[in-house]
């Protein structure tokens, strides 16, 4: 089993749709939850990070996390063309003092 | 918010030759950093933990020989890939943590050639 794992994609929605992007993960006490975005060619950028059980809200962005289920995910709301990107589930595993990385989500808002 | 910068952003290399890419925390002293390595349409994969004033550590797989990283000093990690091959060729990108959350330096694209 994979530490974090996403649904490669392509996820194609239309602008001003709600995307949903999800990830699970495989250790349990993993403690930090990070989304980031990644254009073509270009390093990762933090959207969203979050350490509680929830919803953490922040603009049009919308983290969850639920710990019982090793689950995580992403809303965007009102999707916009420059919203199309690949994006990253990062958990920080317990144990080490690093991030693991999911195989990433790409996103096609279609205008 | 932290910045790490990464240099070059771009380099073209012989095969057999030797590339050093730069990794420099600007506002905030770094005791360890991560570099990570991503082919064409792939994850982030790590592929050492560089900690200041001792070895890296590295990931299953990756050849510390070929790799090489030093960090002499709280605000700088240096990659080298010694003898380069074609199938070196990637992007090769920093991070450093400061305060639990990872930032991203902007990448070195290596083509071997």
């Amino acid at each position: 089993q994979k530490e974090v794992e996403q649904n490669s994609g392509p996820l194609s929605v239309p602008e001003g749709a709600i995307a949903s992007l999800n990830c699970t993960y495989s250790d349990r006490v993993s403690q930090s939850f990070f989304w980031y975005r990644q254009y073509s060619g270009k390093s990762p950028e933090l959207i969203m990070s979050i350490y509680s059980n929830g919803d953490k809200e922040d603009g049009r962005f919308t983290a969850q996390l639920n710990k019982a289920s090793q689950y995580v995910s992403l809303l965007i709301r009102d999707s916009q063309p420059s919203d199309s990107a690949t994006y990253l589930c990062a958990v920080n595993m317990f144990n080490n003092n690093d991030m693991r990385f999911g195989a990433g989500t790409r996103l096609t808002v279609k205008p | 918010g932290a910045v790490v910068s990464q240099h070059p952003s771009r380099v073209i290399c012989k095969s057999g030759t030797s590339v050093k890419i730069e990794c420099r925390s600007l506002d905030f002293q770094a005791t360890t950093m991560f570099w990570y390595r991503q082919f064409p349409k792939q994850s982030l994969m790590l592929m050492a933990t560089s900690n200041e004033g001792s070895k890296a550590t590295y990931e299953q797989g990756v050849e510390k020989d070929k790799f090489l990283i030093n960090h002499a000093s709280l605000t700088l990690s240096t990659l080298t890939v010694t003898s380069a091959h074609p199938e070196d060729s990637s992007f090769y990108i920093c991070s450093a943590r400061q305060g639990g959350v990872y930032t991203f330096g902007s990448g070195t694209r290596l083509t071997v050639v």
